[in-house]
């Protein structure tokens, strides 16, 4: 079975600060896919990154940067110098393979941060 | 393109009554999906149907069903609702099923309050 954990429930930071997301995946396939998503108050899911398994490299878009290590089976995120507009709450997600020829996605439980101006 | 929509946005019903929602994407993808989101718990998959003419459970499918009416629309029903269905309901569609590069593209949700 798989699973996602996102052991920070809620973070604030000032803004300007830097903050880092964790998520720690389990999983028994080889390959897979990992991906965040952002839930801004407004409430729409927003899709903000996909990852393979087999591409470790670091990611960055603009303020927000993605780390895969696959040995330690973490996909972390980071935003630099946090905006109030990235207050919202972040989930991570797994694709993997989940029996009868289906796939599905394991949502963590969401981290909800909060940007103070 | 509209992406992902769903009707109504929010709803009240008294324990027992039926409703359906309505869910319809214009991507022409082939997945579709439907979850909640309740406090403290992630999405959890209710249904999901991997093409056009199927359909399977997710993780909490009771006290719910489901219909695929077309490539376009995926459809929620609830047969008598329970208080403990109070949550938002998501659904979701993304484009080749069978293979983990699927991205899910997210409706805006509907509340769903049971009295």
């Amino acid at each position: 079975a798989q699973k996602v954990t996102q052991a920070q429930t809620e973070i604030s930071v000032v803004e300007k600060e830097d903050v880092t997301l964790d998520c720690v995946y389990e999983t028994r396939d080889t390959t897979y896919y990992l991906f965040w998503y952002k839930q801004p108050p407004s409430g729409e899911l927003v899709f903000l990154i996909r990852r393979n398994s087999f591409d470790e490299q670091n990611e960055i878009s603009g303020r927000y940067s993605w780390n895969f290590q696959k040995s330690t089976s973490s996909f972390n995120f980071t935003i630099t110098a946090s905006q109030v507009v990235d207050s919202a709450v972040y989930f991570c997600a797994l694709s993997g393979y989940s029996g009868a020829g289906s796939y599905q996605l394991t949502f963590g439980k969401g981290t909800k941060l909060s940007v103070i101006p | 393109n509209a992406g992902v929509t769903q009707t109504p946005k929010f709803q009240v019903l008294k324990t027992g009554q039926s409703m359906t929602l309505q869910c319809a994407q214009d991507m022409n993808h082939n997945s579709m999906y439907w979850y909640r989101q309740d406090p403290g718990m992630g999405l959890r998959l209710i249904y999901y149907s991997a093409s056009e003419g199927t359909t399977d459970k997710g993780e909490v499918p009771n006290g719910y069903n489901v219909s695929r009416l077309n490539k376009r629309e995926f459809s929620l029903r609830l047969e008598s609702a329970a208080p403990s269905q109070t949550s938002v309901y998501f659904c979701a569609s993304s484009g080749t099923w069978g293979t983990s590069t699927d991205t899910q593209y997210f409706g805006p949700g509907t509340r769903l309050t049971v009295l």
